[in-house]
């Protein structure tokens, strides 16, 4: 069965710093990866996927992540945070194996200092 | 256009009462899941449908029960309410049940069980 995890519930830098978000996975196929956002009092929406393909994939509001099959990563990076990025950030898998079901990781809450 | 809208958005009952969770799309949508978020723990898979009259298990689906009649609409349905049970409740739904498809998520229902 697939699983997610993600190092480190909580990740703090300064504005205009480098984000760094780490996410593994294990899946037994080539898994489908996923990273969500959610704003406060909200449901999660999409900020950027891999299915198949270039392994270097860009998102929404100047995230991106790299997916890497050796290390079963898929990091979330941002070159510049900015206080609007403050979030709690979930990584998610999925695949075919035993249903149809999208997997995500336990959340990484961000914190953006001015 | 709404999207996928959860009634209501707060809750609370008591041990041993029931209730139905509401979830409604108007996309179309053929995949529609159940998650629950508690703190630490990520969003966990309680139920999902690939279409009308077809559920399934998730991680999670001890205490729960669903149905799916229609396209739109996607019910959950605790039976006997346990204060386990207390958690902040996502329905989430996409275009096909293929899994690189991304979710949509509603705004969520708080529910606590006293």
């Amino acid at each position: 069965a697939q699983s997610v995890t993600q190092l480190g519930s909580h990740v703090s830098v300064s504005e205009g710093a480098l984000v760094l978000l780490r996410c593994n996975y294990s899946s037994s196929v080539p898994p489908y990866l996923f990273w969500y956002v959610q704003y406060p009092n909200q449901g999660l929406q999409l900020l950027l996927k891999y299915t198949t393909g270039a392994t270097l994939v860009k998102g929404i509001n100047g995230f991106e992540a790299e997916f890497k099959k050796s290390e079963t990563s898929f990091h979330l990076t941002k070159p510049s945070a900015h206080m609007s990025d403050a979030a709690e950030y979930f990584c998610a898998v999925s695949d075919h194996t035993g249903g149809f079901k999208t997997i995500f990781g336990a959340g990484t809450r961000l914190f953006v200092k001015a | 256009n709404a999207g996928v809208t959860q009634t209501p958005k707060f809750q609370v009952l008591k041990t041993g009462q029931s209730m139905t969770l509401q979830c409604a799309q108007d996309m179309n949508h053929e995949y529609m899941s159940w998650y629950r978020q508690d703190p630490g723990m990520g969003l966990r898979l309680i139920h999902y449908s690939v279409g009308a009259g077809i559920t399934d298990q998730g991680e999670v689906p001890n205490g729960y029960n669903v149905s799916r009649s229609t396209t739109e609409d996607f019910p959950l349905r605790l039976l006997s309410a346990a204060p386990s049970q207390t958690s902040v409740y996502f329905c989430a739904s996409s275009y096909s049940w293929m899994t690189n498809e991304k979710l949509f998520f509603g705004s969520g229902t708080q529910l606590s069980v006293l």
